[in-house]
């Protein structure tokens, strides 16, 4: 069974950092992509960022909104994808998702199974 | 960037009834279209890919149709455990994935 499960979050002051974590379980996470999708309270799903399986690179892309204060990495040895997010701004008060990314061909696939979240409250 | 419309904002829906949601996109993403429903508290939950296939475990209740830039999300017979709100992601371009505002369906 692919399990997600994100961990990190809490309460953060503005301008500070933090870590999330996203260990999964039951598929080869090595084989995947991964990306990070964020919910603000009461709003929409904004996606944040993903990163490539080593196979391909394993390079980053990031929403244009956040580029240079996030960063995702993965440790395929332990089955974890990190976001690293700094310079922490109220606006940033969300859940944050990890993802599976699903390879569909001839796309740029789309997220399979989703951890359950972790809620980062950004606030002074 | 392409934007994704979803439409109407909230369904009032009688259970057992039929509802349709509506999603359109500002440019065509052929099939690449993916539905997800979302109870309070929980993560998304894939139901439809490929505008039209199911995902698995998912009833054959929900059924999805379209393509190019209009595309339909069909609840055959609203269920109680349905009420939540669903959202369309196209995901033709790579790296900018799009998500709708979502739509609400609540019970009539």
């Amino acid at each position: 069974e692919v399990q997600l499960v994100e961990s990190g979050g809490g309460l953060v002051q503005p301008g500070r950092s933090l870590r999330l974590s996203c260990t999964a379980s039951g598929f080869i996470f090595g084989d995947f992509e991964m990306t990070w999708v964020r919910q603000a309270p009461g709003r929409g799903l904004e996606w944040a960022g993903f990163i490539r399986s080593k196979l391909n690179g394993g390079t980053t892309e990031y929403a244009a909104s956040l580029k240079g204060r996030f960063t995702i990495s993965r440790d395929d040895s332990n089955n974890i994808a990190y976001l690293q997010m700094n310079s922490l701004k109220t606006e940033d008060t969300a859940v944050y998702y990890c993802a599976r990314i699903y390879p569909g061909l001839g796309s740029s696939g789309w997220f399979d199974f989703w951890g359950q979240g972790t809620l980062v409250t950004v606030s002074s | 960037e392409i934007e994704v419309t979803q439409s109407p904002a909230t369904l009032s829906v009688s259970l057992g009834e039929r509802a349709t949601l509506s999603c359109r996109t500002s440019q065509s993403v052929g099939r690449n279209l993916a539905w997800y429903q979302q109870k309070p508290g929980q993560a998304p939950r894939l139901l439809i890919y490929g505008a039209s296939a199911r995902a698995t475990g998912i009833p054959a209740r929900f059924s999805g149709s379209g393509s190019g830039t209009e595309f339909t999300l069909t609840i055959s017979s609203l269920q109680s455990e349905d009420f939540a709100v669903y959202y369309c992601h196209q995901y033709i371009v790579r790296p900018t994935w799009t998500f709708g505002l979502g739509t609400k369906v609540e019970i009539k």
